[in-house]
């Protein structure tokens, strides 16, 4: 059973850089079919897709946080990894990891994590 | 670029059915693959509905999804409510622009 886990700071200073990992388990990252997402959502709101990366490294970011988001692989480690730039409190929200066709559902998801920008 | 539009709630009694549309704003519904997400409190999304009308094993078939070209719009319909139906709906879409979209989300209410 394929499992998603994220990790990283809880709690992030306002211009500083949110970075979170993701560590897939049960299954290769190395995948063909799958890209590997990112997706946030701040408190009592909706779902924003932040971006997403293939095993070779391409990448695919929301247009409103492109010049902020570096999404990478490590193919090694079976991670994958996002950072968020110059963050102030409207990027407080659970940050989740999941796997994803490319238009298709995303069918595994971590249990998120709660990041905080405060001072 | 597009969005999809949901509306913010919805709510019927145990038994009944219920719809929850999502309207893409620009480029044809049926141009790519729409998806349904539940997400319970405190709990990650799942899919209930991929590829317009498939269901994932393990969801109820009283969950179907469709889509309507006349209105560009997809439709989450869930039949026979239960009161563990309550939860928030997200539709979700993708262009090779925008890539992966969701929806608003759609509070529904099982009273």
């Amino acid at each position: 059973q394929l499992q998603l886990q994220e990790s990283g700071p809880g709690l992030v200073k306002p211009s500083e850089t949110l970075s979170l990992t993701c560590t897939v388990s049960g299954g290769s990252i190395s995948s063909n079919t799958y890209y590997w997402g990112w997706i946030r959502q701040p408190p009592g709101k909706g779902l924003e897709w932040i971006g997403s990366i293939y095993y070779s490294g391409n990448t695919y970011s929301n247009p409103s946080l492109k010049s902020r988001v570096t999404i990478s692989v490590d193919t090694s480690k079976n991670q994958f990894s996002l950072k968020l730039s110059s963050v102030t409190a409207a990027d407080t929200a659970v940050y989740y990891c999941a796997r994803h066709e490319a238009a298709g559902t995303g069918d595994y998801w971590g249990q998120g994590t709660l990041v905080t920008v405060s001072s | 670029n597009f969005m999809l539009t949901q509306p913010h709630s919805v709510s019927e009694s145990p038994g009944k059915t219920v719809t929850i549309s999502c309207t893409r704003s620009s480029g044809s519904i049926a141009s790519n693959y729409v998806q349904w997400y539940q997400q319970r409190p405190g709990s990650s999304p799942t899919t209930v509905i991929y590829e317009d009308n498939q269901r994932p094993s393990g969801v109820p078939d009283r969950f179907s999804g469709s889509i309507d070209s006349s209105s560009n719009s997809a439709s989450l319909t869930i039949s026979g409510l239960k009161t563990e139906d309550e939860a928030d709906y997200y539709c979700q879409s993708y262009d090779s622009s925008s890539f992966w979209v969701f929806g608003g989300g759609t509070k529904l209410t099982v009273l």
